[in-house]
């Protein structure tokens, strides 16, 4: 299975204060996810990124999230002043080398926001 | 009614059994359809994919589509205590330059020995 990586593995942070996530997805795909799962509960769509833009934002993904392309292969995800409902597994996602329709999934994020 | 419908479970059988996960879906666009386990606080691992209506296997995993119910299974055969773990639904549309996935909330599978 391909890989997509994500760092760190845990985050604890305070509220409000900001995080950022980091995830390398399968090299040079146009195509880009961040889904986050809170415990218990099911796997929700955060954002969509498609050739270095923003193509689709879910009700979740307020202003205090921001998405980011800091250099061809890394994606960040924000949450610019965390609060405690912000604790949950964040995953980044990428379809396959020359797919689009399906997607691997990273590692997760464990954030914790005290 | 929900997007997409997953008996949570538990679900217990013992090793050997034919397994049947199941989900439900009320959104009539969804084109392309996925299942991946999951184990706790770990991420999703594709397992499946199936594009449209109609039947995949590999091994000992069977993936069925009906399109026309809005109904899809993924069959577990000569089921192995490594097997258990959480089984995750998914699908999407045809996005052109987005194709998120909808999720059911999972199955928690326990194979005993």
């Amino acid at each position: 299975e391909p890989e997509v990586t994500q760092t760190p593995s845990h985050q604890v942070t305070q509220m409000g204060q900001e995080v950022i996530l980091r995830c390398v997805p399968i090299s040079n795909h146009l195509y880009f996810y961040w889904y986050r799962q809170i415990l218990g509960q099911k796997v929700e769509f955060l954002v969509s990124f498609y050739n270095n833009e923003i193509s689709e934002k879910s009700e979740i993904f307020d202003d205090q999230f921001s998405v980011e392309r800091p250099d061809g292969s890394n994606f960040t995800l924000k949450i610019r002043s965390t609060k405690l409902e912000d604790s949950a597994m964040y995953f980044c996602a990428s379809p396959p080398k020359g797919g689009t329709d399906t997607q691997y999934f990273g590692p997760g994020t464990r954030l914790t926001v005290l | 009614q929900k997007e997409v419908e997953q008996d949570p479970g538990p679900l217990s059988v013992p090793e050997g059994a034919i397994v049947s996960l199941n989900c439900t879906y009320s959104n009539s666009a969804f084109q392309y359809f996925m299942w991946y386990r999951q184990y706790s606080r770990k991420g999703p691992e594709l397992l499946m994919y199936t594009y449209s209506s109609g039947n995949k296997e590999d091994g000992r995993f069977t993936a069925q589509v009906d399109k026309s119910s809005k109904y899809i299974s993924l069959f577990i055969r000569d089921s192995q205590p490594s097997d258990s773990a959480t089984y995750l639904c998914a699908m999407s549309s045809s996005g052109g330059s987005n194709y998120k996935l909808t999720f059911g909330k999972g199955t928690l599978l326990t194979v005993n020995p």
